[in-house]
């Protein structure tokens, strides 16, 4: 199981953008990195996908280096509403038993 | 479409009531799961079904038991509530089992046991 690293938190300001990255050295060949998105009260959110390269939707962008051993989540011009809890998972493909969420990163947005 | 459903949103239970929480989905999804957060931390796997007829312990299965009604109800049971038990559960489903389909979840439901 890839075990992942992210900061616990970090802070910005309306209208800058947000790179969160998350790290997983050991991760393994059919591995896919995903990231949730958490409000306060809520469950979890996907935000956005990915296996290598880059991926964008229409929320963030996901950028995954050659060798995989890390990502990072780009949230465009965030605002206040993007304060949230961030995670970043990393699994198996054939294992859903295995998903650990970790303790994410904490996003606050202020103005 | 209402997703993800969960009842009851908040509970309060003596250490050593039981009650079962219920968890819907209308997305004909295959697979389904319990999440509990405790406060400050993340989500962690209680049990999950791949597939209706079927469950299999996750992270922190000990203390409760689940029930894959059909294809779109699971539900989760505590026989004897500890406060150890007091949590925010979440109910998610996916339309496959790997970490590679999306998971839906619920909105949770805050339990404290006394």
């Amino acid at each position: 199981l890839a075990k992942t690293t992210q900061p616990i938190s970090m802070d910005s300001y309306e209208g800058q953008e947000v790179n969160i990255t998350c790290s997983h050295n050991n991760i393994a060949t059919n591995d896919y990195i995903t990231w949730y998105q958490q409000f306060p009260s809520q469950g979890p959110r996907f935000i956005i996908q990915g296996y290598k390269t880059k991926v964008t939707n229409e929320v963030a962008s996901l950028f995954i280096p050659a060798d995989r051993k890390s990502s990072t989540l780009s949230l465009p011009r965030v605002s206040l509403s993007d304060t949230a809890v961030y995670y970043c998972l990393v699994g198996f493909t054939g294992g859903g038993n295995k998903l650990t969420f970790g303790t994410g990163t904490q996003l606050k947005v202020e103005l | 479409n209402a997703g993800v459903t969960q009842t009851p949103k908040f509970q309060v239970l003596k250490t050593g009531q039981s009650m079962t929480l219920q968890c819907a989905q209308d997305m004909n999804h295959n697979s389904m799961y319990w999440y509990r957060q405790d406060p400050g931390m993340g989500l962690r796997l209680i049990y999950y079904s791949a597939s209706e007829g079927t469950t299999d312990k996750g992270e922190v299965p000990n203390g409760y038991n689940v029930s894959r009604l059909n294809k779109r109800e699971f539900s989760l049971r505590l026989e004897s509530a500890a406060p150890s038990q007091t949590s925010v559960y979440f109910c998610a489903s996916s339309e496959g089992w790997t970490l590679a389909d999306t998971q839906y979840f619920g909105p949770g439901t805050r339990l404290t046991v006394l």
